[in-house]
């Protein structure tokens, strides 16, 4: 059984670009977040989609984009990167309704230069 | 709101010796309380977690932590410690199908 799995794992880009981060869920589960976790510090809530739609949101701007396709799987799109945006971005899936356990990926380490 | 505080950003045990990693939590209502692993350059990766089930939850890798109502604690607990536990420890909480809340972390040494 496959697990969370994220692409790409590491990335580059330039301020001002965009970036688009993918992410599959463990099998079974129909529910994607997404954390950003800068260096040293916790993982902070994105957002959370759920049958297509975003369910929830954290205080990201709205150059945090994201989608869900029918087969759970999701994208991350950042727009306008700037150099702040650099981290570890982590997807994790989950089971809805209760989502009580989260599953995580690997992560994908964005560097913005 | 939710939210948890990790206290000890940095603890460091010999090889062998208890390891205890300090959680505390606010929650409005009853929590889920989670602990997780994360090596360098990696992913978290599931310890425990308490679910409103038994009080002492037993996890992978020979951890335990106990949920204290009284305290609002979920400390982390491993009788002896192994170099292989060396990384960083985040405890986080969450209502049911809502966003997890995660500490700042608590980065473990065990020393030889």
């Amino acid at each position: 059984d496959a697990g969370v799995t994220q692409s790409p794992t590491h990335l580059i880009k330039t301020r001002g670009q965009q970036v688009t981060l993918r992410c599959s869920p463990k099998s079974g589960h129909d529910t994607v977040s997404w954390y950003q976790q800068a260096l040293g510090q916790g993982p902070q809530f994105i957002f959370q989609y759920y049958e297509e739609e975003e369910r929830q949101r954290g205080n990201f701007p709205d150059r945090f984009s994201g989608h869900q396709f029918p087969n759970y799987s999701s994208e991350l799109n950042v727009n306008a990167l700037l150099l702040g945006d650099s981290a570890l971005y982590l997807c994790a899936s989950s089971l809805a309704p209760r989502n009580t356990e989260a599953f995580f990926g690997q992560g994908t380490r964005l560097t913005v230069v | 709101a939710q939210s948890v505080t990790q206290l000890g950003s940095h603890v460091s045990v010999s090889e062998g010796a208890l390891v205890l990693l300090r959680c505390n939590y606010s929650s409005s209502v009853p929590p889920y309380l989670f602990w997780y692993v994360q090596y360098p350059n990696q992913g978290l990766q599931l310890l425990l977690k308490y679910t409103s089930a038994a009080t002492l939850v037993k996890g992978i890798n020979g951890f335990e932590a106990e949920f204290k109502k009284s305290e609002t604690s979920f400390h982390l607990t491993k009788p002896s410690a192994h170099m292989s536990d060396a990384a960083e420890y985040f405890c986080a909480v969450t209502r049911a199908g809502n966003q997890f809340y995660f500490g700042t972390g608590t980065s473990l040494t065990v020393i030889p």
